[in-house]
Order: structure tokens, then sequence, then C-alpha cells
């Protein structure tokens, strides 16, 4: 069964760093493309970021490029997303979501967790 | 800046059929942007439904199907059932990125 299973949410001043972590199992993760999608209170989804299986390949949303990095370790099965210099739109709860082996989909969600940006 | 459009709200009796749509800025919408369909209720994560314009997951049922239609990506609901109440959002792809539309909120009536 897979699972995704995100943790590092919490309440973080204006200009500040936190890090989110998604541990994945159930499949084989370093074949696999990940992504982070958000959505802030009372909006739709936003696409973040990307990474590819062996991590070779990242690509960002033009709102979150150049303050957040999206990477992984095969080895625990678990991508991570750094998030730095936040800002109160970045509120919102960070989804981390499996995307495909071959083609272009994503299948596998997490529960997400909160990101709160204030002061 | 990308903007991908779908219809803010629609009402469907239980057992009708309806159709939601996802429009792309940059012009028509064509399997090239390979057009995934996501459910979202509130309180749950966002669930996949539709890939690369009219593929299902192994957990869709066969009521959601997908399409293209004039110049844009399409849901199709067909005998509506009233847990299919909730957010639907299609995801686009850009090359290297994706974006989402801004949604429909699905109301069952």
């Amino acid at each position: 069964e897979v699972q995704l299973v995100e943790s590092g949410g919490g309440l973080v001043q204006p200009g500040g760093s936190l890090r989110l972590s998604c541990a994945a199992s159930g499949f084989t993760f370093s074949s696999y493309w990940m992504h982070w999608v958000r959505q802030a209170p009372g909006k739709g989804l936003e696409w973040v970021s990307r990474i590819k299986g062996d991590g070779s390949r990242t690509s960002y949303a033009d709102s979150v490029k150049g303050r957040f990095t999206i990477s992984r370790d095969n080895a625990k099965d678990t991508v991570y997303l750094q998030m730095n210099s936040l800002r109160a739109e970045d509120t919102a709860v960070y989804y981390c979501a499996r995307g495909a082996r071959v083609g272009f989909l994503i299948d596998y969600w997490g529960q997400g967790t909160l990101v709160t940006v204030s002061s | 800046q990308t903007v991908v459009t779908q219809e803010p709200s629609l009402t469907v009796s239980p057992g009708g059929t309806v159709t939601l749509t996802c429009a792309s800025s940059t012009g028509a919408v064509t399997s090239g942007y390979y057009p995934n369909w996501f459910q979202h209720k509130p309180g749950q994560a966002p669930r996949a439904l539709i890939y690369s314009t009219n593929n299902i997951h192994s957990w869709t049922p066969a009521r959601f199907s997908g399409s293209l239609l004039g110049g844009k990506a399409a849901l199709t609901l067909s005998g509506v059932q009233p847990e299919d109440e909730a957010e639907y959002y299609c995801l686009l792809f850009y090359g290297d990125t994706w974006v989402f539309g801004g949604g429909t909120k699905l109301t069952v009536l």
C-alpha cells in the first residue's frame, strides 16, 4: 500500500525558514517523480515543486522559485521541501504527492502538513 | 503568468450528467498538456481521478470520464451520486511545470 506521510509543519515568523519532510512507503521510491502541492486557507490547490526519481531534475512554481528547494534522500525514501524567506502568503496546507514513474501524472497524496507564517 | 480556468461552481441533480471544463490562457488544451483531474473534499487529501486526458486510475468509479472538448480538457460525471459533491481540480503540464485550475465546486442537489 502506497503511503505518504508529511511532517515538519508549524508556526514560523515572516522571513523565517522551515523544512518539510515526506516519508514514503509501499513503492520503489527512487523510480518516481515526487511533488509538493499546497492549499492556502479558502483557496485552491497550487502546484509548488517536483523532483525526478534520481534527484537530477527539479522545477518550481514562480511563486516559490529562489526561496524553496526540493530534495530527496532515496536511501531514506524521503522527499524534502526547504522553505526560506517565508511570507504570510506561504501559509497553507502542504501536500506531498507521488508523480509518474513513466508519463505525466500525480496519483497518491499524503494527508498534508500545515504551515503558518505569522508574527 | 499562465492561468488555468475552470467553472467556479456547477449544480447537478442526483442521477444526472455534468461536464466540467478546463481552459488554458496559452490557447487550446491538447493531449500534450497531459490533463489530470482530482476530487477534493474538505478535511481530506485530494484524490486522483483521471490522467493524460482520459485514463482512469484503478480506483476511479466508471461514472467519471475525461476528454478534450472544444479546446478544453473536460471531466464528465454520468449518473452523479450524492457523494460526488466536492471541489474538482484540473492540472495541466507546461513543459517543466504544472499548473492547477482554480477548481469547480460541484453541488449535488
